[in-house]
């Protein structure tokens, strides 16, 4: 079991370009969460899946962000069209249904100039 | 809907010393508490839980947090803090216990940073 992992670890772009990250969540855990971190901030609450299904998305989550989960695997976070204000640090974690625990990854780093 | 209030920004405190960290929740239902501690620039590691059962919960790295229903807290204390503890540290609540329908999303606080000065 090597953890949940998240590609990339930083990600620099020009604001207007569109990025995507990559999480890959500890094998078993069907449960699988997404979070974003402002500086100064705690970890705030965007979407998740069970299985592949995407059961709620946050508020936060305008119209530019886009989750999947195909098959029940790993997941990718796109963000279209990027603005300064999304400039962060972008969590996954991942659970099994019952444990109510979540183990988190390294997170990606998003600067957006 | 449930919240966290972490009032203490910043606990300087010095090497060996003992620690406390103050959280407090806000949740119409049963909920699951958690602490967790995050070094710069990286994720989030889970220090410990409160499920159900004892309300006195032990972690790791010698952090132990009571739960007290009675005044929504769920303060985290060490004994004898070391250099290395220095980091930054959130408390967390989400809805419990699970039936299957909960989403069990985490609700955070905005973090205390503990500094260990030697």
């Amino acid at each position: 079991d090597t953890g949940v992992s998240q590609n990339p670890r930083h990600k620099i772009t020009k604001r207007g370009q569109n990025v995507t990250f990559r999480c890959d969540p500890i094998s078993e855990h069907n449960r699988l969460y997404w979070y974003r971190q402002t500086l100064g901030q705690g970890p705030e609450f965007l979407t998740y899946f069970q299985n592949e299904a995407q059961l709620e998305k946050s508020r936060l989550l305008s119209d530019r962000f886009s989750a999947e989960r195909p098959k029940g695997s790993f997941s990718t976070l796109e963000i279209q069209r990027t603005e300064q204000g999304d400039s962060a640090m972008y969590l996954c974690a991942s659970s099994l249904v019952y444990s109510g625990e979540q183990y988190f990854g390294p997170g990606t780093r998003l600067t957006v100039t | 809907a449930q919240s966290v209030t972490q009032l203490d920004s910043q606990v300087p405190v010095f090497e060996e010393a003992p620690v406390e960290l103050r959280c407090n929740y806000s949740s119409s239902v049963s909920v699951y508490l958690f602490w967790y501690v995050q070094y710069p620039n990286q994720g989030l590691q889970l220090l410990l839980k409160y499920l159900s059962g004892s309300t006195l919960v032990k972690g790791i790295n010698g952090f132990e947090a009571e739960f007290n229903k009675s005044q929504t807290s769920f303060h985290l204390r060490k004994p004898s803090v070391h250099i290395s503890d220095t980091a930054e540290y959130f408390c967390a609540v989400s809805e419990g216990p699970n039936y299957g329908g909960a989403t069990n999303k985490l609700i955070f606080g905005t973090g205390t940073l503990l500094a260990v000065q030697p």
